[in-house]
């Protein structure tokens, strides 16, 4: 089972709202990831946690705070975002992130629109 | 990362086999090629991936030149739900995705 989980499929929000995105997977990996992905455009990494900790972190605006309360669950809390901010958010996870063969595997996206 | 070359678009008829190349030709040693395909806002696929052999699973075929500069994605009997983007990819630590390649499977 490659199956990583995303919640929820759709979000419309305002400027001045607080929100969140859930990302799930059961397969046992340590390594999850969150990705932004605009209209006609490729997916962009964002956020990388190994472990539960933060590893890597793309210079992305303090309105995304990521956070991974254990090792199956990953969060994306949105506050004060921008219109520009509207794209598909995407989660990933892997073994362990170490990149060579870590495969990663893609859940189904967060469609999140800015007003 | 190494930057990939890849088409923007290729055409393949349903039934016959889509070849689908990428050029990664500052590859270094330690780093794999991979192919993911997304079907419109989909969140992308793993296909296949692979360092230095060829590599075959239930999907797809990757060839991998010697010098390890140029792969091919061969999907052997492509069908209209083959239509999507494939992005060819070299990574280390990270996945960085190109523009990728739009193939499309008509009837």
């Amino acid at each position: 089972d490659t199956e990583v989980t995303q919640t929820p499929k759709h979000l419309v929000m305002g400027m001045t709202n607080k929100k969140s995105l859930k990302c799930e997977q059961h397969m046992g990996h340590r390594a999850m990831y969150w990705y932004k992905q605009k209209a006609k455009k490729p997916p962009e990494l964002m956020f990388v946690y190994s472990y539960e900790k933060l590893s890597i972190n793309e210079s992305v605006p303090s309105r995304f705070s990521p956070e991974c309360p254990n090792s199956s669950l990953l969060n994306l809390h949105l506050h004060a975002l921008q219109p520009e901010d509207s794209a598909l958010y995407l989660c990933a996870s892997s073994q362990d992130g170490t990149g060579g063969a870590d495969t990663q595997y893609f859940g189904p996206g967060t469609r999140l629109t800015v007003l | 990362d190494a930057k990939t070359t890849q088409p923007p678009s290729m055409d393949c008829a349903e039934g016959r086999a889509a070849n689908l190349p990428c050029n990664h030709s500052t590859i270094s040693g330690n780093e794999y090629v991979y192919w993911y395909r997304q079907i419109h806002s989909q969140g992308p696929q793993y296909i296949i991936h692979g360092l230095k052999n060829n590599e075959t699973n239930e999907m797809a075929s990757l060839i991998i030149t010697e010098d390890r500069k140029s792969s091919t994605l061969i999907l052997p009997h492509a069908t209209l739900r083959d239509t999507a983007v494939y992005y060819c990819i070299v990574r280390s630590v990270r996945l960085t995705f190109g523009e990728g390649t739009q193939l499309t499977v008509n009837p």
